[in-house]
């Protein structure tokens, strides 16, 4: 029973075109985020949303459109994809209120060709 | 700017032995620090975290040091064993660890142990 899911796995795709990445989490969290692993290994956040409002937007590009149907769910849309965007993103949720870690999924391996 | 530093890219230990990995921080505004494992094609697995009302936090094999006045935390892990060969993150945030905020990520370290 995986705690944060996210489908697909890899994605691989032209340059130009639109994709979605789900995320779903089973751990009762009230906040989920998306983060994205460049070439230089570093993990840096893009969003975070809780209660399905959006609470951080780090200065990344209106073409990447987070949205929450609800509480358990992140899905992360992006449009008109370009080759910088190949990276690793990973969906992480957590509590708020309650200290405690943040919880990964796997990742999504976005590859532009 | 990187606000999380981990200095070493790998770190080589033997079976046994003492790893101990280092992170540095600059924003004094950071108040929980936590430290994930991550193996290939997964996701960061969260270790240990420690709030900055402590100096050191242990559980089982690992622990954590903070030195407020440094900036800096380290992971101890004794005795280091095969399985624990990863890639290890040292994460900070500025809400002790229950606001909606991201985290700040090192680069990692990757720990090898050997036989």
């Amino acid at each position: 029973d995986t705690a944060v899911s996210q489908t697909p796995k890899y994605l691989v795709t032209q340059m130009g075109n639109d994709k979605s990445i789900k995320c779903e989490q089973n751990l009762g969290h009230d906040t989920m985020y998306w983060y994205k692993q460049d070439s230089k290994k570093f993990l840096k956040i893009m969003f975070s949303y809780n209660n399905k409002e959006l609470i951080i937007n780090e200065t990344v590009p209106n073409r990447f459109s987070p949205k929450s149907p609800d509480k358990a769910h992140l899905n992360l849309h992006i449009n008109s994809l370009e080759l910088g965007d190949s990276a690793v993103y990973f969906c992480a949720s957590s509590q708020v209120n309650a200290p405690g870690p943040q919880h990964f999924g796997d990742g999504t391996r976005l590859s532009i060709l | 700017d990187q606000q999380v530093k981990q200095n070493s890219p790998s770190l080589s230990v033997q079976e046994g032995r003492i790893s101990i990995l280092n992170c540095d921080y600059t924003n004094s505004m950071f108040d929980y620090f936590l430290w994930y494992k991550k193996y290939p094609a997964e996701g960061p697995t969260f270790l240990i975290s420690i709030s900055s009302i402590k100096d050191k936090n242990e559980d089982g094999r690992f622990t954590v040091f903070l030195n407020k006045s440094a900036k800096h935390l380290s992971l101890h892990i004794v005795p280091s064993q095969p399985g624990d060969s990863a890639v290890y993150f040292c994460a900070a945030s500025a809400r002790s660890g229950g606001g909606a905020d991201g985290l700040t990520f090192g680069k990692g370290t990757h720990l090898i142990i050997q036989p």
